[in-house]
């Protein structure tokens, strides 16, 4: 069965900080990879997404991703953080036939400090 | 454009009682979801449909009910309200391969 861990439900970073958010799927066939954003009490904002193309994926404020097939990873990495970063970051992969249902990890929480 | 558009945005429901959480979007898109989610576990799908009259259940689907008369509309219904369902609930929507989109968030406390 397919399925996503995050590693990590808390990260506590430094402003200025580099960011490192895990994220390792489980899949028998070839995933779509999202990462999402939800800041509090709103809904998701997708961040970046990968799709077969290139494995180094680039998406908006600064982050990026890079699928790793023979790690079964998409780890999420910003060089250095803001404080408007702290938020919820999910992982979700979909599949091709799969009506894009996604499947989501439990999330992480980034905390960013002064 | 307005988007995916959820309402309401909180409810709080007595046991036992039916409610209807509702999904609107504008963009023509074809498929829907309605996901709930959990502290600590991520969103898992309750219902899906993949254009009008074509429903099908996702991972969590017991408790709930599902329509979609038309292609912008996609309701959510609880028919007896019980405290498991105490969650958040999103409805999203997507067009191709395109990224789904969601909406806000409905906030439903069952006490």
């Amino acid at each position: 069965a397919q399925s996503v861990t995050q590693l990590g439900s808390h990260v506590s970073v430094s402003e200025g900080a580099l960011v490192l958010l895990r994220c390792n799927y489980s899949s028998s066939v070839p995933p779509y990879l999202f990462w999402y954003v939800q800041y509090p009490n709103q809904g998701l904002q997708l961040l970046l997404k990968y799709t077969s193309a290139a494995t180094l994926v680039k998406g908006i404020n600064g982050f990026e991703a890079e699928f790793k097939k023979s790690e079964t990873s998409f780890h999420l990495t910003k060089p250095s953080a803001h404080m408007s970063d702290a938020a919820e970051y999910f992982c979700a992969v979909s599949f091709s036939g799969g009506y894009n249902k996604l499947i989501f990890g439990a999330g992480t929480r980034l905390a960013v400090h002064p | 454009n307005a988007g995916v558009t959820q309402t309401p945005k909180f409810r709080i429901l007595k046991i036992g009682q039916s409610m209807t959480l509702q999904c609107t979007q504008d963009m023509n898109h074809n498929y829907m979801y309605w996901y709930r989610q959990d502290p600590g576990m991520g969103l898992k799908l309750i219902y899906y449909s993949v254009g009008a009259g074509i429903t099908d259940k996702g991972e969590v689907p017991n408790g709930y009910n599902v329509s979609r008369s038309t292609t912008e509309d996609f309701p959510l219904r609880l028919e007896l309200a019980a405290p498991s369902q105490t969650s958040v609930y999103f409805c999203a929507s997507i067009d191709g391969n395109q990224p789904q989109h969601f909406g806000d968030g409905t906030r439903l406390s069952i006490l």
